[in-house]
């Protein structure tokens, strides 16, 4: 069965520090993965995107890996800031045919405290 | 660009009322998509559709019915509302790859 799991559910740092979230997932067949950020009452904006072939990929603060051999991915932010106060959604892509089918994780809701 | 939007915003039902949420996008996407977001549980996909008068069922469909009459217009219906279809949808395109989120729609059923 096609599933993401996403740890921890939920977390709380400190402004300044860095955390890192991580995304295991049983997809087959792999297409792409993405680490997406959902604001408070807002829908979920892409913040990475990786393929079978890349191992990091970086957004300012915010840097994603990927290991296609034990199947987890990782988010990790640096000097975290208040606004990073968000659930960020971990989605793999799915293509046996034709159209492409996403599989969601539940998210890890991140809280950022002065 | 506006992006994807979604109207209405908030919506309170009574059960058994019907209702349609209305999802536009301006990016000439071919592919669009309805999904729900429940408490503890990921994005689940309702309906899609892949192109201009085509729909097709996703995970959770049933309760729910769509149109595409207009590539850029998607609709999504409930006939009769249940306290279960309590929820934040989310409409969404893409051109294949990406998806592009609209803002949600927060409806709660009485």
């Amino acid at each position: 069965k096609n599933q993401v799991e996403q740890s921890p559910q939920s977390l709380i740092i400190l402004e300044g520090k860095n955390c890192t979230l991580q995304c295991n997932y049983t997809v087959s067949p792999f297409s792409n993965l993405r680490w997406y950020k959902q604001d408070t009452g807002r829908g979920p904006v892409s913040l990475t995107i990786m393929t079978f072939s890349e191992n990091t990929k970086s957004n300012g603060r915010y840097t994603a890996t990927l290991d296609a051999d034990t199947k987890q991915s990782s988010l990790h932010i640096t000097a975290s800031q208040l606004s990073d106060s968000a659930s960020y959604i971990c989605v793999v892509s799915v293509k046996p045919t034709g159209t492409y089918k996403y599989i969601f994780g539940t998210g890890t809701r991140l809280k950022v405290l002065a | 660009n506006a992006g994807v939007t979604q109207t209405p915003k908030f919506r309170v039902l009574k059960t058994g009322q019907s209702m349609t949420l209305l999802c536009a996008q301006d990016m000439n996407h071919e592919y669009m998509y309805w999904y729900r977001q429940d408490p503890g549980m990921g994005l689940r996909l309702i309906h899609y559709s892949v192109g201009e008068g085509t729909t097709a069922k996703g995970e959770v469909p049933d309760g729910y019915n769509v149109s595409r009459l207009k590539k850029q217009n998607f609709l999504l219906g409930l006939e009769s509302a249940a306290p279960s279809q309590t929820s934040v949808y989310f409409c969404a395109s893409s051109s294949g790859g990406e998806q592009y989120f609209g803002p949600g729609t927060r409806l709660t059923v009485t």
